[in-house]
């Protein structure tokens, strides 16, 4: 069956450093793959997709990479803040299907 | 522009009880999803409305589950005899026209939390 997997521990980090969370996933051939960040209480909130042939993509703080072959998406926020604090989810979304199938998500905390 | 909202925002109810979810998506999207959150996971998929239609409700998990979308706006997600289960995050997100080899993000209401005693 199809599994996503991101790290459960949380991640701490200090403020200004860079933050770079996993995604790997399994039996799951994806056309895109879209993160998002969720605060507590609140639903999830888009940051960026990314497509199969793409390797790399940026905005602003964020960078997210896809390699296909490792079957992984690393995400990274550079010169982190303790806003960037937040529960990150990976979603991936196949060719003629709409639905996401996302991640359990990293907790994100950085420290001031 | 408002964003997709939901109501209510907390509901409570007992065990073979009967509850319906209201998602209001942002004006003019014509997609329409519901998912369902257990605490420390990420949202599951339940049904995907193109327009007025299920176009996929493979993730409904039986068939105390129901959706509809009468007039390709306002949505309702139903359960029947509720059971402790059920008890979870039920978010709604709406995301604008589809088009082939077009992947929208897609945008989250607040969710409703269900609570089944």
């Amino acid at each position: 069956s199809q599994k996503i997997e991101q790290n459960s521990e949380a991640l701490n980090i200090q403020e200004g450093k860079t933050a770079t969370l996993t995604c790997n996933y399994t039996n799951y051939s994806p056309a895109y793959l879209q993160w998002y960040r969720q605060d507590p209480g609140r639903g999830p909130v888009f940051l960026l997709l990314i497509r199969e042939n793409e390797k790399e993509k940026r905005k602003e703080r964020l960078k997210v990479t896809f390699d296909t072959t490792l079957k992984q998406s690393l995400f990274h926020i550079t010169a982190s803040q303790p806003a960037d604090s937040a529960t990150y989810l990976c979603a991936l979304g196949g060719t003629g299907r709409r639905a996401l199938t996302f991640g359990s998500g990293t907790r994100l905390q950085v420290q001031p | 522009g408002a964003g997709v909202s939901q109501t209510p925002s907390n509901k409570v109810t007992e065990k073979g009880k009967y509850v319906e979810l209201r998602c209001d998506p942002i004006s003019g999207h014509t997609a329409l999803y519901w998912y369902r959150q257990s605490l420390g996971q990420g949202p599951e998929f339940l049904i995907y409305f193109q327009g007025t239609g299920a176009a996929d409700d493979s993730g409904l998990p039986n068939d105390r589950f129901f959706a509809v979308r009468p007039e390709g706006s306002v949505s309702t997600l139903k359960i029947q005899r509720t059971e402790r289960g059920d008890s979870a995050v039920y978010l709604c997100a709406s995301s604008s026209t589809i088009q082939r080899g077009v992947y929208n993000e897609q945008f989250f209401g607040p969710g409703t939390r269900l609570t089944v005693l």
